[in-house]
């Protein structure tokens, strides 16, 4: 069974750097074809993809958000880890983490409320 | 990057009924990566179909995708009470977008 969990700071200040922490388990991030992404969805809107680790380190991201975003995988904690540099009230949202197959998410953990404010 | 449209914005029809949700493409998506998700208030997406028209683990046959190049359709033959939520469709090609949704509500 797949379960993946999002974990982190609830609030964060303007211009401070986000680290969330994905944990999950039931599949192994070193496993060939294997995947995880972040999402995120500020409240009321649709969803935005943010950044997506494969078994083999290859990294994606979102071009627009590129500049700040980091992934990074730790697989003997079954952990991936997203940062995002210089967070904005706009940056307010939803933070999910989703297993990937065949490019899409088909295993998501419950989202964690991140809130940008001073 | 490829931008997705989804229509229309929001689609109102009763129990029983056929719903057809379109996701429009700026470019032509592969249809191995175009995939659409349910998501009810206060909850994860769920994943409905990947590859265009394929049904995930434990989605209801009432559910169905079809299309290709920029046009794409998600179907839901007779609706359940449960159905009702906002839709999104997604492509992944050389980045990985998601359209703005379609919320489906009761008539």
């Amino acid at each position: 069974q797949i379960t993946l969990k999002e974990s982190g700071p609830t609030l964060v200040k303007p211009t401070q750097t986000l680290t969330l922490t994905c944990t999950f388990s039931g599949f192994s991030l070193s496993t060939s074809g294997v995947g995880v992404g972040w999402i995120r969805q500020p409240p009321g809107k649709a969803l935005e993809w943010l950044a997506l680790i494969y078994w083999d380190d290859d990294k994606r991201y979102s071009p627009s958000l590129k500049s700040r975003l980091t992934i990074t995988k730790d697989t003997s904690k079954n952990q991936v880890v997203l940062t995002m540099t210089n967070m904005d009230p706009v940056d307010t949202a939803t933070y999910y983490c989703a297993h990937v197959l065949y490019a899409a998410f088909d295993y998501w953990g419950q989202g964690t409320l991140v809130t940008v404010s001073s | 990057e490829i931008v997705l449209t989804q229509s229309p914005g929001t689609l109102s029809l009763s129990p029983g009924e056929r719903a057809t949700l379109s996701c429009r493409a700026s470019q032509s998506v592969s249809s191995s990566y175009l995939a659409w998700y349910q998501q009810k208030p206060g909850q994860a997406p769920r994943l409905l179909i990947y590859g265009a028209s394929s049904r995930a683990t434990g989605i209801p046959d009432r559910f169905s995708g079809s299309g290709s190049g920029t046009d794409f359709t998600l179907t839901i033959s007779r609706l359940e009470p449960e159905d009702f939520a906002v839709y999104y469709c997604q492509q992944y090609g050389s980045s990985l977008t998601f359209g703005q949704g379609t919320k489906l509500e009761i008539k």
